[in-house]
C-alpha cells in the first residue's frame, strides 16, 4: 500500500524565484491538504483540494497557488519566494466526503530561500 | 482565531516511566482530535485520534479527552527512548467538504536510559 509521496525532497531557490512541489496520495485518498512547517512551529494549514477544486484556504498570501489533477495528485506553486517562504512543506491525504479527518503526511519538501 | 496550545517541553522522563503529554484548544465546536509524533528532521506520523470525551487506547498510547475542559492528553506507558521525538497535538478546524487541521507548537520529548 502506497503512502504519500512527495518530490523533490529538498530545494533551493534564490528570492523571487517561483516553485512547484509535488504530491501524491496515498492509494484510495482523494483529498490533499498542504502544510507549511517552519522550524520550531507546528504545520500551518495553506489549502486544500478535493475533486480538483480549491475547498479551503489558510491565511496564506496569493502567491500561494495549486492544482489537483484527476488522478488526485496535487501541486504547490509559490510565485515571488521570499526568505521567510523557506520551511518544510508537507502534503497530507485523506478520504473525502466527510468523515474522520484523518490525515497522512508525506515524507516533505524542504525549500531553503536564498 | 482558533487555537491549540502545547508545553513546548522539552519533558524528559526516564526509560520504563509513564510521558504525560498535554494540549488544550480554543474552538468548543472542536469534535476530533489528533496526535501526531515527528522526530527530528522527518514528517508528523499519525499515532492516535480521538473523537468522543473519555479514553482510547492503542498499545503503549492512550488519548484522553475532555470537551467540557477542552482538554487533550495523550499517555505513553512504559517509555523507550525510541518515543523521543516532538509530539503534535491537531484539532479539526470545519469548513469547506473537509475541514482542515490546527496544530500545536509540539512538545519535545526526551525518553532517557
Amino acid at each position: 500500500d502506497a503512502g504519500v509521496t512527495q518530490s523533490p525532497t529538498h530545494l533551493i531557490k534564490t528570492r523571487g524565484q517561483q516553485v512547484t512541489l509535488r504530491c501524491s496520495p496515498k492509494s484510495g485518498h482523494d483529498t490533499v491538504s498542504w502544510y507549511q512547517q517552519a522550524l520550531g512551529q507546528g504545520p500551518q494549514f495553506i489549502f486544500q483540494y478535493y475533486e480538483e477544486e480549491e475547498r479551503q484556504r489558510g491565511n496564506f498570501p496569493d502567491r500561494f497557488s495549486g492544482h489537483q489533477f484527476p488522478n488526485y495528485s496535487s501541486e504547490l506553486n509559490v510565485n515571488a519566494l521570499l526568505l521567510g517562504d523557506s520551511a518544510l512543506y508537507l502534503c497530507a491525504s485523506s478520504l473525502g466526503g466527510g468523515g474522520l479527518y484523518e490525515q497522512y503526511f508525506g515524507p516533505g519538501t524542504r525549500l531553503t530561500v536564498t | 482565531q482558533k487555537e491549540v496550545e502545547q508545553n513546548s517541553g522539552p519533558l524528559s522522563v526516564p526509560e520504563g516511566a509513564i510521558a504525560s503529554l498535554n494540549c488544550t484548544y480554543s474552538d468548543r465546536g472542536s469534535q476530533s482530535f489528533f496526535w501526531y509524533r515527528q522526530y527530528s528532521g522527518k514528517s508528523p506520523e499519525l499515532i492516535m485520534s480521538i473523537y468522543s470525551n473519555g479514553d482510547k487506547e492503542d498499545g503503549r498510547f492512550t488519548a484522553q479527552l475532555n470537551k467540557a475542559s477542552q482538554y487533550v492528553s495523550l499517555l505513553i506507558r512504559d517509555s523507550q527512548p525510541s518515543d523521543s521525538a516532538t509530539y503534535l497535538c491537531a484539532g479539526v478546524n470545519y469548513g469547506g467538504s473537509q475541514g482542515n487541521l490546527i496544530f500545536g507548537k509540539g512538545t519535545k520529548l526526551s525518553v532517557k536510559p
